[in-house]
């Protein structure tokens, strides 16, 4: 079974600073990640996917993450953050077989702070 | 209308009632899937649909009831539901496992049961 720890529920940041949303998980097969973006009063959208490949992955809106297989991690980065950053942000993994579930974690917040 | 769409947006409901929840995609997507998002806590995945039929039941009492009628629409049955039922739920479709494209999220129902 799979399992996605994001490490920090809550993370504030000031506007323009660079940001890190940290995300391991656990699994004993091979393993596709996700982060997903919930803006307040919405549902849930795919910033990006590591499905295999470059382990440098570019989302929208100016994410990027890495994968690293060694320290079973999947953080998200962004250089320079906006205000209109403010959201919860999902890390979420599915077995590479292609079975019909995710497993999310429980969510961090971001803050950008004027 | 395109993407997911979800009704009605909020629902306030006694314990006694029966209400429903409606889901449509307008993505031609083949699989829908019902999500239960409760405060800290990560999501839970209650039902998948793939082509009509169930494929994913994750052990969701008897009073939630799905019903999905064709591959664009999915419904989320409720009768005498509990006050720790109140949640965000979310409708999801991805076109296969969602592995490739990832899922497409509605903007959910916010339920309060009292």
């Amino acid at each position: 079974a799979q399992s996605v720890t994001q490490l920090d529920s809550q993370v504030p940041v000031f506007e323009e600073a660079p940001v890190e949303l940290r995300c391991n998980y656990s699994s004993s097969v091979s393993v596709y990640l996700f982060w997903y973006v919930q803006y307040p009063n919405q549902g849930l959208q795919l910033l990006l996917k590591y499905l295999s490949g470059s382990t440098l992955v570019k989302g929208i809106n100016g994410f990027e993450a890495e994968f690293n297989k060694s320290q079973t991690s999947f953080h998200l980065r962004k250089p320079s953050v906006h205000i209109s950053d403010t959201a919860e942000y999902f890390c979420a993994v599915s077995e590479a077989s292609g079975t019909y579930k995710y497993i999310f974690g429980t969510g961090t917040r971001l803050k950008v702070l004027a | 209308e395109t993407g997911v769409t979800q009704t009605p947006r909020h629902l306030v409901m006694g314990m006694t009632n029966k209400k429903s929840l409606k889901c449509e995609q307008h993505l031609g997507h083949n699989a829908m899937y019902w999500y239960k998002q409760s405060a800290k806590k990560p999501l839970e995945l209650m039902f998948v649909y793939s082509l009509e039929e169930r494929v994913e039941n994750n052990s969701v009492p008897s009073r939630f009831s799905p019903e999905c009628p064709n591959s664009s629409h999915l419904f989320l049955h409720l009768h005498t539901l509990q006050p720790e039922d109140s949640a965000l739920y979310l409708c999801a479709s991805s076109q296969d496992s969602g592995t490739l494209y990832g899922y497409t999220f509605g903007s959910g129902t916010r339920l309060t049961v009292v």
